[in-house]
């Protein structure tokens, strides 16, 4: 079974902080995904990266970054968290095509004070 | 980009009925149609997908069509069981937003015994 894990489930950050959200998978996985997820919008593309040391901005990259430096693990960074960034997190992965299967993580809930 | 619209945002049956969830899409050039399932406390799972050259996919209770001159696609679950109760997402893609999957707003769904 595909495996993704995110380092935490709840996370509280105070106005500022730099935040790190982990995000790993076990099946070699080439393309891996970072959203949001906020009720009444569904879940929108923050990153995505589809090889080691290769991103693309989604839809709603600003404030973020990320980072990749082995396949099986993709990293979100909030340089300065504000308020506004508290949210529920949710990494994928697919294995190939974009049309592949995209498996989820459990989410991480981050709020910012 | 794809701009999604998914209807309707909350669905309340009685164990046995059946359940209809309709995605509508802009992008005519989408050519791969998930659905996703989002139970409590976990991330979002496929359930079923189509593909463009496919009018109709079934899979046990689920089902999924696609009218791709009206640029829709639906979600059908007959009889419906308390364990189908989940938050529901369609996410059109290819085309112009290829690699990036756009997601509905979710619907949520509640099996009522």
């Amino acid at each position: 079974d595909v495996k993704v894990t995110q380092s935490s489930r709840y996370l509280v950050k105070r106005t500022g902080e730099k935040v790190f959200l982990e995000c790993v998978q076990d099946m070699d996985h080439e393309n891996m995904f970072w959203y949001r997820q906020d009720p009444g919008l569904g879940l929108r593309l923050i990153y995505f990266s589809y090889d080691v040391k290769m991103k693309e901005k989604g839809d709603i990259p600003e404030g973020y970054s990320v980072s990749r430096e082995k396949k099986e693990r993709f990293s979100l960074i909030l340089e300065s968290a504000s308020t506004n960034q508290t949210s529920m997190y949710l990494c994928a992965s697919s294995f190939r095509q974009f049309t592949d299967t995209q498996y989820f993580g459990p989410g991480t809930r981050l709020t910012v004070l | 980009g794809e701009n999604v619209e998914q209807h309707p945002s909350t669905l309340s049956v009685q164990e046995g009925d059946s359940a209809v969830i309709k995605c509508t899409y802009s992008d005519s050039a989408s050519n791969y149609f998930p659905w996703y399932k989002q139970e409590l406390a976990k991330g979002p799972q496929l359930i079923i997908d189509i593909r463009s050259n496919v009018g109709e996919k079934k899979d046990q209770r689920i089902a999924v069509t696609l009218n791709k001159t009206a640029k829709h696609f639906s979600l059908h679950i007959t009889e419906t069981q308390p364990e189908d109760s989940a938050v529901y997402f369609c996410a059109p893609t290819g085309g112009t937003s290829y690699g990036k999957l756009t997601f509905g707003q979710g619907t949520i769904l509640t099996v009522h015994p």
